[in-house]
């Protein structure tokens, strides 16, 4: 079974800092990778999405990477802001037949302090 | 009204209450999911839905009770609830249910179960 942990689950960090969020799971046959980030009591809005050929994937001051071998997957956001203030979720998706194919973890709390 | 949506969106309820949550997908999917969000889990997957035909279930207990009455809605039947029953349920749709199709995910339901 595919486990999918994040670490730290909670960060703070002053504003203007760039700050990495790591994701690592154990079954490196994956189709993709994706990031989420949640706002508190609300639904998961896709941030970047890697496909397993890809290395990275960039949106604005976002920068995914996927590193297929090692298991693991960083999420890179540059000059927070308070507005990225957020729960950040990393899900791997399995290459398997069937529908439970979406492995989620529990995500990083972050706080960006003004 | 795009993409995925739910209500409602906040559900208080005791436990010998019926209730019926609700979604609805506006992107022509044929796939839909019911997922369950703890404090401090991941994702949990609950239902799959393709086509209206229901192909998984996740050891989910009975007294939750899918319904997919055609593509574009799905239903989440609710009755003799726990405590711990309590989480958000996030609904999501797919073009089809396999590991190439993105998940796009509804606002959420928080119910709380007294």
């Amino acid at each position: 079974k595919q486990e999918v942990t994040q670490i730290p689950a909670a960060l703070s960090v002053p504003e203007g800092e760039n700050l990495v969020l790591n994701c690592s799971f154990t079954d490196s046959a994956i189709y993709n990778l994706q990031w989420f980030r949640q706002d508190p009591g609300k639904g998961l809005t896709s941030l970047l999405l890697i496909q397993s050929s890809q290395r990275e994937q960039t949106s604005g001051r976002l920068n995914a990477s996927l590193d297929k071998s090692s298991g693991r997957s960083t999420l890179y956001i540059a000059a927070s802001q308070p507005g990225d203030s957020a729960t950040y979720l990393c899900a791997a998706k399995r290459v398997q037949t069937g529908a439970n194919n979406l492995f989620f973890g529990t995500g990083t709390r972050l706080t960006v302090i003004p | 009204e795009t993409g995925v949506t739910q209500t409602p969106r906040h559900l208080v309820m005791g436990m010998t209450n019926k209730k019926s949550l609700k979604c609805e997908q506006h992107l022509g999917h044929n796939a839909m999911y019911w997922y369950k969000q703890s404090a401090k889990k991941p994702l949990e997957l609950m239902f799959v839905y393709s086509l209206e035909e229901r192909v998984e279930n996740n050891s989910v207990p009975s007294r939750f009770s899918p319904e997919c009455p055609n593509s574009s809605h799905l239903f989440l039947h609710l009755h003799t609830l726990q405590p711990e029953d309590s989480a958000l349920y996030l609904c999501a749709s797919s073009q089809r249910v396999n590991s190439y199709n993105e998940q796009f995910f509804g606002p959420g339901t928080r119910l709380t179960v007294l």
